[in-house]
């Protein structure tokens, strides 16, 4: 099965910060990266796919790069409402592995 | 719009057998692939496994073939997780999530699969 290694597990920034979540994959997966937000309380929600493309509607501080074993997800100037834990995932092969996590905190 | 609504909380005891639901409604029900996902407390999210609903095919993740079965009624548009002998350590919150997909190529076809659809969870506590 395919790993997907994320770093770092913890992040803390401020509002208006620029920061970067990486995910490695434990085998070449071309593009195959979806990344999602969630929120206590909340449901899951789905950022990025195909490793750069935005779902309708997220905001364009929220961009998505990388292929092959490498891929980032970057949020420009950070919002209150951005803090959450970050989540990648590989679809390039059943079973479709989600990394651990990086939780987002407030500095 | 497209719905994905999960079955109440449950309390087992260990041991004890459990069938969790999601319904869906929306869209061709047997189009898509509808997943699970598992949330320990204080825990990250886990793949779980996914199935078909237009076939039954189903996938699951190592981690959890044989611990639970996935399955689908498709007269209902209801996809259900099922645990025959349930454990402290299945404690948890369950999401079932609808796989999207966007298909990108002309010729050479590209697949990818994402959750994009989320039921808003079934917490399922199992204690003695």
């Amino acid at each position: 099965d395919i790993q997907m290694t994320q770093s770092p597990p913890f992040l803390s920034a401020s509002v208006g910060d620029r920061v970067t979540i990486s995910c490695r994959a434990s085998q070449s997966i071309g593009n195959y990266v979806n990344w999602y937000q969630h929120k206590p309380g909340k449901v899951p929600d789905l950022l990025i796919y195909a490793a750069s493309s935005s779902r309708t509607g997220v905001p364009s501080r929220f961009a998505g790069s990388g292929s092959g074993t490498d891929f980032t997800l970057t949020i420009n100037s950070l919002q209150p409402e951005d803090f959450a834990t970050y989540y990648c995932q590989q679809s390039y092969k059943a079973p479709y592995t989600l990394g651990q996590g990086t939780w987002l905190e407030v500095k | 719009e497209v719905q994905l609504v999960q079955s109440g909380a449950e309390v087992r005891e260990p041991g004890e057998s459990l069938k969790i639901s999601c319904k869906v409604s929306g869209y061709d029900f047997t189009k898509n692939w509808i997943g699970w996902v598992r949330q320990r407390p204080g825990k990250g999210l886990e793949w779980m496994g996914i199935i078909f609903p237009g076939d039954s095919d189903t996938r699951y993740s190592p981690s959890f073939e044989g611990q639970v079965s996935i399955s689908v009624d498709k007269s209902i548009s209801t996809v259900y997780l099922q645990w025959n002998s349930l454990k402290a350590s299945d404690t948890a919150l369950y999401y079932c999530a609808r796989q999207g997909i966007t298909i990108f190529g002309l010729i050479n076809q590209h697949y990818y699969y994402y959750m994009d659809v989320w039921g808003k969870g079934t917490t399922v506590t199992v204690s003695s």
